[in-house]
């Protein structure tokens, strides 16, 4: 079965400027996260979707960060503008639903460095 | 709120030691414990849970003892191998079923 894919694998970009993220989830599955990791620390949650829908964004950074699952498929992640302390990996995870038994599935990342 | 500590690396050991990376935990009601592994250039992959007081996860030799007493969820391993070099993190999930991750501890393992 293929995996939760996520593009671009790295990105660098100049503080200011603006960065876009893609991540295909495990087909099938409804429920769709984004995670920021910092180097050195655990993952920490920006934001789950339902399907389309948004059911926490509670840690997202909205002043700069914004994100969309217009199909309830594939989801973009965005940041407008980036600064030095937004660089880290950002993970993408899905799960069938957001049951609490049901395994959760992580892409690679993408690792982005802001200069 | 919820949090995760867990302790921090690197820990070095040569191949077939014995492994323990310790996590304990602050949280309300009954949360379910995992833990996950990210080895080099891969994703987070699920490891081994428990979802209720004194249950054992186990997977892949890895174990770790849900101990609601001493609020802590312990990996351990009897014979560790090179190919046991990655990341390992603690995390529990509330009941409103988001996930909360310690920072993770990098484990080394020389032949």
């Amino acid at each position: 079965e293929a995996g939760v894919a996520q593009s671009p694998r790295y990105k660098i970009i100049e503080k200011r400027q603006s960065v876009a993220f893609w991540c295909n989830p495990i087909s099938g599955h409804a429920t769709l996260y984004w995670y920021q990791q910092i180097l050195g620390q655990g993952p920490k949650l920006l934001i789950q979707f339902q399907n389309n829908g948004v059911v926490d964004d509670s840690q997202l950074p909205k002043d700069r960060f914004s994100a969309e699952r217009l199909k309830g498929v594939d989801s973009t992640l965005k940041i407008q503008p980036a600064k030095l302390e937004d660089s880290a990996v950002y993970l993408c995870a899905s799960r069938v639903t957001g049951g609490a038994n049901e395994k959760l599935f992580f892409g690679s990342g993408t690792q982005l460095s802001v200069l | 709120g919820n949090s995760v500590t867990q302790m921090e690396g690197p820990v070095t050991l040569s191949e077939e030691a014995f492994l323990t990376i310790n996590c304990t935990y602050t949280a309300t009601g009954y949360p379910s414990l995992f833990w996950y592994v990210q080895y080099p250039g891969e994703g987070l992959q699920l490891l081994l849970k428990a979802t209720k007081a004194d249950d054992k996860g186990s997977n892949k030799g890895f174990e770790a003892t849900y101990r609601k007493e001493t609020t802590s969820f312990h990996l351990e391993k009897g014979s560790v191998q090179v190919s046991d070099s990655a990341v390992y993190f603690c995390a529990l999930r509330n009941a409103g079923n988001m996930l909360t991750f310690g920072g993770g501890t990098r484990l080394m393992v020389k032949p």
